[in-house]
């Protein structure tokens, strides 16, 4: 299918793991980038690629794929963590691009 | 440092149209693709369209296909979305975005992003 699909809602413990997973066909031909989006802010790079962090994103953040499934693994997580996260990844035909519908995370 | 100043939004009627720019600064605009992402109100982040680096192609998301028409100024270092025939689904924040790798093709990885200007189609 042309879309990805992710929980609407998660929540960890601080200091806790937390996995925030994406699924999608189109993730078995092409790796998905994650974005943390805070309130009233433009979202922000996390995680590209196969496991790539852009300069300044803690490496607490980590990402993988198996299958039609990406995951985004924040591994002790922060206060600062408690944001909205999005995976994006080309459609099957490779030129356009499509978002997941975001995850809340909650960091309790 | 790279910065994406968007402008151009504002109220307009169901069928009107709208220019928006999205000024880049900090970066030769012209080595890399550039995409625009819209969100509406309480909403999550929506695809819309996206250029390569020198503007030879251009890519939409099926709900803007026809109605909005992605271009770029490499010489003003600046990106535009012309929105016409515009629909109350349209009412949105629009970001432009910069693809992350100086290629020209990568329009997924999006580094940096403006802050957005609002576009609200209402009557």
């Amino acid at each position: 299918s042309s879309e990805l699909t992710q929980d609407p809602a998660v929540s960890v413990a601080l200091g806790q793991t937390v996995k925030i997973t994406c699924q999608g066909d189109s993730l078995t031909s092409f790796y998905p980038s994650w974005y943390q989006q805070r309130p009233g802010q433009a979202p922000i790079l996390v995680i590209f690629g196969k496991n790539n962090r852009p300069l300044g994103i803690p490496d607490r953040f980590s990402g993988s794929s198996s299958g039609t499934t990406s995951s985004l693994t924040i591994t002790g997580a922060q206060a600062e963590d408690e944001a909205d996260y999005y995976c994006n990844s080309r459609d099957s035909s490779g030129q356009r691009v499509m978002f997941g519908g975001g995850t809340r995370l909650t960091v309790l | 440092e790279v910065q994406l100043l968007e402008s151009g939004g504002g109220r307009v009627l169901p069928g009107g149209s709208l220019k928006l720019s999205c000024a880049a600064s900090g970066l030769t605009l012209s080595r890399y693709a550039m995409t625009w992402v819209r969100q509406a109100p309480g909403k999550g982040l929506e695809w819309v369209s996206a250029i390569s680096g020198n503007g030879d192609r251009t890519f939409y998301a099926d709900p803007v296909k026809g109605r909005f028409t992605i271009s770029r100024d490499n010489s003003k270092n600046t990106l535009y979305l012309q929105m016409t025939s515009l629909r109350a689904e349209d009412t949105a924040l629009y970001y432009c975005a910069k693809g992350l790798y100086p290629s020209g093709t990568e329009w997924d990885y999006l580094d940096n992003w403006g802050q957005g200007t609002l576009v609200t189609v209402s009557s």
